[in-house]
This record gives structure tokens, sequence and C-alpha cells, in this order.
């Protein structure tokens, strides 16, 4: 079965800095990989996916990861956060045979952005 | 609003209760899941229809556990008996019928609390 570790439990930035949240997966095969957002009193929304082709992947308002295939990691970035990113951050992973796309969710990074 | 409906947002029950929440997915997406999360972890997978058809349930889902999609669209999940360990909020989640790998899109949740 697989799993996903996410490190970092909660992450306090001021606005314009960089961010790097961590996401390691545990599966022996090949995965498609996802970031969801959840912002305060809202569902889950995606951020962004890899299934194959290019490693590096945009999403939506800035935020990119990378698929390394070799360290099993896919870490979301964004060059200059915003107070308006405060969320909760979670990386998932499904087994890219799965028929079905159930997710494994990480435990989720709680990011604070102070103005 | 054309996301992912969950009713009721709230429920607060008393131990021993039988509770039912409904989930109306997104149209024409025959896929729907049922998640659980806790307080400060990710969403964990509950069960997964295909239509009508219930194809995975996770060891998570006890015999207190029941969900249901009659029809093929909206889904029920049915908590007999609850215990306050049942406390978390209940997530819906729906895709459409691509046979490859697809975004999952998530409804608010049901928040249930077990008194």
């Amino acid at each position: 079965a697989q799993s996903v570790s996410q490190h970092n439990h909660h992450v306090i930035l001021s606005e314009a800095a960089s961010l790097e949240l961590g996401c390691n997966y545990s599966y022996g095969g090949t995965v498609n990989l996802f970031w969801y957002v959840q912002y305060p009193g809202q569902h889950l929304q995606l951020l962004l996916k890899y299934f194959s082709g290019d490693p590096l992947v945009k999403g939506i308002k800035g935020f990119e990861a990378e698929f390394i295939k070799s360290k099993f990691s896919f870490n979301l970035r964004k060059p200059s956060v915003q107070w308006s990113d405060t969320a909760e951050y979670f990386c998932a992973v499904t087994p890219a045979g799965n028929a079905g796309n159930m997710l494994t969710f990480g435990g989720g990074t709680r990011l604070m952005v102070k103005p | 609003d054309t996301g992912v409906s969950q009713n009721p947002r709230h429920k607060i029950t008393k131990r021993g209760q039988n509770v039912t929440f409904r989930c109306d997915p997104i149209s024409e997406h025959n896929r729907l899941y049922w998640y659980r999360q806790t307080l400060g972890q990710g969403p964990e997978f509950l069960t997964y229809f295909q239509n009508e058809a219930q194809l995975e349930k996770s060891r998570l889902l006890s015999d207190r556990f029941s969900a249901e999609r009659p029809k093929g669209s909206f889904s029920t999940l049915e908590i007999q008996r609850t215990e306050q360990g049942d406390s978390a909020m209940y997530l819906c989640a729906s895709s459409l019928p691509w046979a490859g790998p697809t975004e999952a899109f998530f409804g608010q949740g049901t928040r249930l609390t077990v008194v």
C-alpha cells in the first residue's frame, strides 16, 4: 500500500518569502501525484497534478511542483507567498494503474503567511 | 453552484444514535468517493462507487458504516450506533468517467460531532 509523508506540519512565513513544502511518498510503481489546498472554511481544491511527462508542473496561483522519481518526492514551491496563501496544503498520491483513482493523502501542512 | 454538494454541513448526535449524510456529485461524474478527515490529519479513503456499484471499501469502514448510491447519482453514508471516535469531517468527492487518471472534486464536507 502507498503512503505519503509531509514533514512540515506548520510553516509560518512573511509575505514575499519563498515557499517549499515537502512531500515524499512510498510506492513501488508508477504514481499520479496531486497537491490540494484547503482555505479556511472552504473545501479541498486542486492546486496542481502530475500524471506523466514534464516533471515540473505548474498549477494555479503561481504554485509549482517538481516530481523527482529517484527521491520519491513531489515538493510544492512558490517564489513569493501572499497573505491569501494562508491555508492547509495536502499532498496526495494514487497508483497509476488504479482505475478508481482513490487518493492517499499526507497529513497536511498548515501554512500561515504574516502580512 | 455546480460543485459537489453535501448535507448536512454539521451534525451533532448522541452516542449510540444513527446518522445519515448525503452527497450530490457533479452531474456526469460517475465516480463518487467518501473520505474521512479527523482533526490534524489528511483525508482517509473510505469507499468508492462507479455508478451504483460500490467497488472499493477501506478497512476503516466498519460494519457500522454503510454507503449506497442506488441510482448512480447521489450517495448516502450511514453510521449506525455512533461512537465518539466517529467524530470527524466526512468528505465526498466525484470525478469524471475517464479510463485514465482524473482529478477528484471535493464537497465542503459534513462535520459530525458525537457527544
